[in-house]
């Protein structure tokens, strides 16, 4: 069964630092794009970030640009997203997600979230 | 607010055919590919359609896509409760290097 798990959200003040991670299995890992999207309580979808098959290539929103580090670990078919500076607007479910096929951005397999709260 | 406009809300009733439109600009949609997201109650979002108009496998054909220019849309025909959910419209953008969603639509099944 294909399948993402991600885990390492909680409860963080402003200011500090949390990973995630997500775990992949059921699938080639290392033939995939993937990707972070949130979203905040009771609003849209926002994409994070997008990190290539061999992780030497990555994008990133605006809004978490030189805070944000997405990674992989493909001899762990493990995912992770660095996050710096933690402000309350990153307030989310963060959700990691894998592109259909040979596309980079349809999103078809996403894990089932975990809940990252920024508050002092 | 988003790059992407969508409608915030669309309701249709039970065996009708109901559209949701995304308008974008010639950096996102009008130079890439559209997909569209289901996204029901408390779970992740799940992909309708790819590449403007393709269906992923398990997707009923009652679920179609199509694009213009700027703009594309999202048709549902045969409306049935279950389709009652948030729809989402995303495309690349080439001036963010990003992913752009749309605001989402509610679609309420009446």
């Amino acid at each position: 069964e294909v399948q993402l798990v991600e885990s390492g959200g909680g409860l963080v003040q402003p200011g500090g630092s949390l990973r995630l991670s997500c775990a992949a299995s059921g699938f080639t890992f290392s033939g995939y794009w993937m990707h972070w999207v949130r979203q905040a309580p009771g609003k849209g979808l926002v994409w994070v970030s997008r990190i290539n098959n061999d992780g030497r290539s990555t994008n990133y929103a605006d809004s978490v640009k030189g805070r944000f580090t997405i990674s992989r670990d493909n001899a762990r078919d493990m995912l992770y997203l660095q996050m710096n500076s933690l402000r309350a607007e990153d307030t989310a479910v963060y959700y990691c997600a894998r592109p259909v096929g040979d596309t980079r951005n349809a999103m078809d397999v996403w894990g089932q979230g975990t809940t990252v709260t920024v508050s002092s | 607010q988003s790059v992407l406009t969508q409608p915030p809300s669309a309701s249709g009733t039970p065996g009708q055919r109901v559209t949701i439109s995304c308008s974008g600009s010639s950096s996102n949609i009008g130079s890439n590919t559209v997909n569209w997201y289901q996204q029901l109650p408390g779970t992740a979002p799940k992909l309708l359609i790819y590449r403007n108009n393709q269906r992923p496998s398990g997707v009923p054909d009652r679920f179609s896509g199509s694009k213009s220019g700027t703009s594309a849309s999202l048709a549902i025909s045969g409306l049935q409760s279950e389709d009652e959910a948030d729809y989402y419209c995303a495309a690349w953008d080439d001036r963010l290097n990003g992913v752009l969603f749309g605001g989402g639509t509610k679609l309420t099944v009446l």
